[in-house]
């Protein structure tokens, strides 16, 4: 069964310093990872995704992500934080066979000034 | 853009009443979702339908149900409401694929009294 683990409920960090999300994985075969964001009373937005190729993709407001087969994981990056980054930020994960997505429990990002 | 609509912000319904929560899309996805959203249990999805007619049982249907009679409306039911129900419900839909993202609706916060 696929499944998708957040271990961070929170992460916290100033402005202008590199944030770091973290999403592990299980799937069978080769994994299809989304992230997305939250902003409050909000649906979820796309950021970004792995489908094959090169293991770190690049999304939209400056996030990137890389993928690690190894390590079966997708941890999303972003080299300078913002303030207006302050979300809740989920993992997703798909099999080739492709029916519904996985979300993970949601990591809750708060960037201070 | 493609949009996915989402007929009610706020619902508030009482015990035992039959609720229906709309979801339409207008881009001609043929896949649609409805998940729901509590705190610290992140997505779970209710149900799902990969066409008019059909519907699948994701990993939470009991007390719900759903009706796809045209491509673009997706409806998600409850029987007969109960307060643990009370949570976001969100709606979303996808061109067929593995790797396509999701669209989601800005969803419905729902409370039974």
């Amino acid at each position: 069964a696929q499944s998708v683990a957040q271990p961070e409920d929170q992460v916290n960090v100033a402005e202008g310093n590199p944030l770091t999300v973290k999403c592990t994985y299980s799937v069978s075969g080769n994994p299809y990872l989304f992230w997305y964001v939250q902003y409050p009373n909000r649906g979820l937005q796309f950021l970004l995704k792995y489908i094959t190729g090169d293991n770190l993709v690049k999304g939209s407001y400056g996030f990137e992500a890389e993928f690690n087969k190894s390590q079966t994981s997708f941890h999303l990056k972003k080299p300078s934080a913002l303030v207006s980054d302050s979300a809740l930020y989920f993992c997703a994960v798909r099999d080739q066979a492709g029916t519904a997505l996985i979300f993970g429990k949601g990591t809750t990002l708060s960037v201070s000034s | 853009d493609v949009k996915v609509t989402q007929s009610s912000r706020y619902l508030v319904k009482r015990t035992g009443e039959k609720v229906f929560l709309e979801c339409v899309q207008d881009m001609d996805h043929e896949n649609m979702f409805w998940y729901r959203q509590d705190p610290g249990l992140g997505l779970r999805l209710i149900y799902f339908s990969y066409d008019v007619k059909m519907k699948e049982k994701g990993d939470i249907p009991e007390g719900y149900s759903v009706s796809r009679e045209k491509k673009e409306r997706f409806s998600l039911i409850l029987e007969s409401a109960s307060t643990n129900q009370t949570s976001m419900y969100l709606c979303a839909s996808t061109r067929g694929g593995a790797g396509k993202g999701y669209t989601f609706g800005s969803g419905t916060r729902l409370t039974v009294v």
